[in-house]
């Protein structure tokens, strides 16, 4: 099973600042299967990067996502305040299809 | 595009249940799909996954040889009939579809439905 770890778990920061989010994989994932979702209170999580760095249909520009190997990151350039949520990456190179714990990003 | 879930509820230990869930606005033969739950206050847990034809599911080891995933094409709906329930197994199950047919992202999500095995 492939674990993934997000960090920080906590990132407290101010509309107008950038955020930078990582997930660091137990062993190599292949950049074509790192995905990262953005959930809400009482939302379902919502898809924002596939291929490690590919937008989702309808994901502002300020969102992006690179990395390879076992280290990806989702980059926030400038915070709105409507992308304070709970992030989560996720693998699906192989069954069980694992997520990060998930990194809270909260208004400072 | 929008999938649906429902089927759930409250069992006991040890109940059964069998969730659904309907695609709408795709050709719904042509994705693979997924089983996710979320316990209260945590984060995601994947649990199954199943290809366009069924030929190929997938199940995370906490509820392999309990859990069984399905689908049915002719009718746009997946299943996922939950045997020998545990407490532990309390949480929000959503409905994924993937972004084609296999290996892909999760694009489309259900609002869940909820499960609760309690006595």
């Amino acid at each position: 099973e492939i674990v993934l770890t997000q960090s920080p778990g906590t990132l407290s920061l101010s509309p107008g600042e950038r955020a930078t989010l990582s997930c660091r994989a137990s062993q190599t994932v292949s950049s074509f299967y790192l995905a990262w979702y953005q959930q809400k209170p009482g939302q379902a999580p919502r898809l924002l990067i596939y291929g490690a760095s590919s937008r989702a249909t309808g994901i502002p520009d300020r969102f992006s996502g690179s990395g390879s190997g076992t280290d990806f990151t989702l980059t926030i350039s400038r915070l709105e305040p409507e992308d304070f949520a709970l992030y989560y990456c996720q693998q699906y190179v192989s069954s069980p299809y694992t997520f990060g714990q998930g990194t809270k990003l909260e208004i400072k | 595009e929008r999938v649906v879930e429902s089927g759930g509820g409250l069992v006991q230990p040890g109940g059964s249940l069998r969730l659904s869930c309907e695609g709408s606005g795709f050709t719904f033969s042509g994705y693979s799909l997924n089983w996710v739950r979320q316990a209260p206050g945590k984060g995601l847990e994947w649990i199954s996954y199943i290809d366009s034809t069924s030929f190929a599911k997938y199940y995370a080891d906490s509820v392999k040889g309990r859990f069984t995933i399905s689908r049915d094409n002719a009718k746009n709906s997946l299943y996922l009939q939950m045997n020998s329930l545990r407490a532990e197994d309390t949480a929000l199950f959503y409905c994924a579809r993937g972004k084609g047919d296999g290996r892909y992202a999760f694009d489309i999500w259900g609002q869940g439905t909820m499960v609760a095995v309690s006595s």
